[in-house]
C-alpha cells in the first residue's frame, strides 16, 4: 500500500539549475498538492489540482512549474533553482469529498541549493 | 493577522501526563475545518484529527481530543496518557470556505513536544 510516493529524498542543486520533484498516487485521489516546510514557518501551498489537467496557484507559486497529465502523477518543477528554495518539499493528496477527509502526505523531499 | 496560531515553540511533559497543544484561528467564513498533524523527527506528516465547524461535538480519536471552542476560536489538541513515542512536533491547520476544490490549508507553526521518562 504505497500512498503517496515522493522521488528523490534527497537533493542538492546549484543555482540555475532545473529539476523536476516527482509525485505520484495510488489511491486514485482527485486532488494533489505541493507544499514547502521551512524552518519557523510551518508548512505554506506551492501549488495544487483539482483533478487531471487542473492546476492552480497556492500562497508561494513563483520559481515552480506543476502540469497535471493523470490522475495518478503531481511533477513539480523547478524552472532555475535558487538558494530560497532550500527547503523540504511534501506532497499531499486527498478523495474527493466534502473537504473532511484530511490530506495524506508523502514522505518528503529534501533539497538544498548551493 | 496570522491565521493560525500556535504559541508554545516547545513543550516538556512527563510520560502519561496529558498534555495540551494549543492552536488559535483567524477566519470570518462560517464553514471551515481544523486540522491537527503530526511530524516525527524521521519526517512524515501524520494525520491526527479532524473538526468541522459545523460539529457539535469535540473530535476525539483514541487518545486524542480536539477541544474545540468556537467562540475564543480555539482548538486546542488534548493528548491523554503521553507516551514516548509521542515525542513530534505538532501542527495545526485549517481549510476554510467551501469545501469542494478548496485545496488549501493554512499551517500554524508547529509545537516540538518532548515527553520525559
Amino acid at each position: 500500500n504505497a500512498g503517496v510516493t515522493q522521488t528523490p529524498k534527497f537533493q542538492v542543486l546549484k543555482t540555475g539549475q532545473s529539476m523536476t520533484l516527482q509525485c505520484a498516487q495510488d489511491m486514485n485521489h482527485e486532488y494533489m498538492s505541493w507544499y514547502r516546510q521551512d524552518p519557523g514557518m510551518g508548512l505554506r501551498l506551492i501549488h495544487y489540482s483539482v483533478g487531471a489537467g487542473i492546476t492552480d496557484q497556492g500562497e508561494v507559486p513563483n520559481g515552480y512549474n506543476v502540469s497535471r497529465s493523470t490522475t495518478e502523477d503531481f511533477p513539480l518543477r523547478l524552472l532555475s533553482a535558487a538558494p530560497s528554495q532550500t527547503s523540504v518539499y511534501f506532497c499531499a493528496s486527498r478523495g474527493r469529498d466534502r473537504g473532511t477527509s484530511p490530506l495524506h502526505f508523502g514522505n518528503g523531499t529534501r533539497l538544498t541549493v548551493t | 493577522a496570522q491565521k493560525i496560531t500556535q504559541t508554545q515553540p516547545g513543550m516538556f511533559v512527563q510520560e502519561k501526563e496529558a498534555v495540551t497543544l494549543d492552536c488559535t484561528y483567524d477566519t470570518s467564513d462560517p464553514s471551515y475545518g481544523l486540522f491537527w498533524y503530526k511530524q516525527p523527527s524521521s519526517g512524515e506528516m501524520i494525520f491526527l484529527i479532524y473538526q468541522g465547524s459545523y460539529d457539535q461535538q469535540n473530535a476525539t480519536e483514541g487518545r486524542y481530543s480536539l477541544n474545540f471552542q468556537k467562540a475564543r476560536k480555539s482548538a486546542n489538541l488534548v493528548i491523554s496518557a503521553s507516551q514516548l513515542g509521542d515525542s513530534a512536533m505538532y501542527f495545526c491547520a485549517m481549510r476554510e470556505g467551501p469545501y469542494f476544490g478548496n485545496e488549501k490549508l493554512t499551517f500554524g507553526t508547529g509545537t516540538r513536544l518532548t515527553i520525559i521518562p
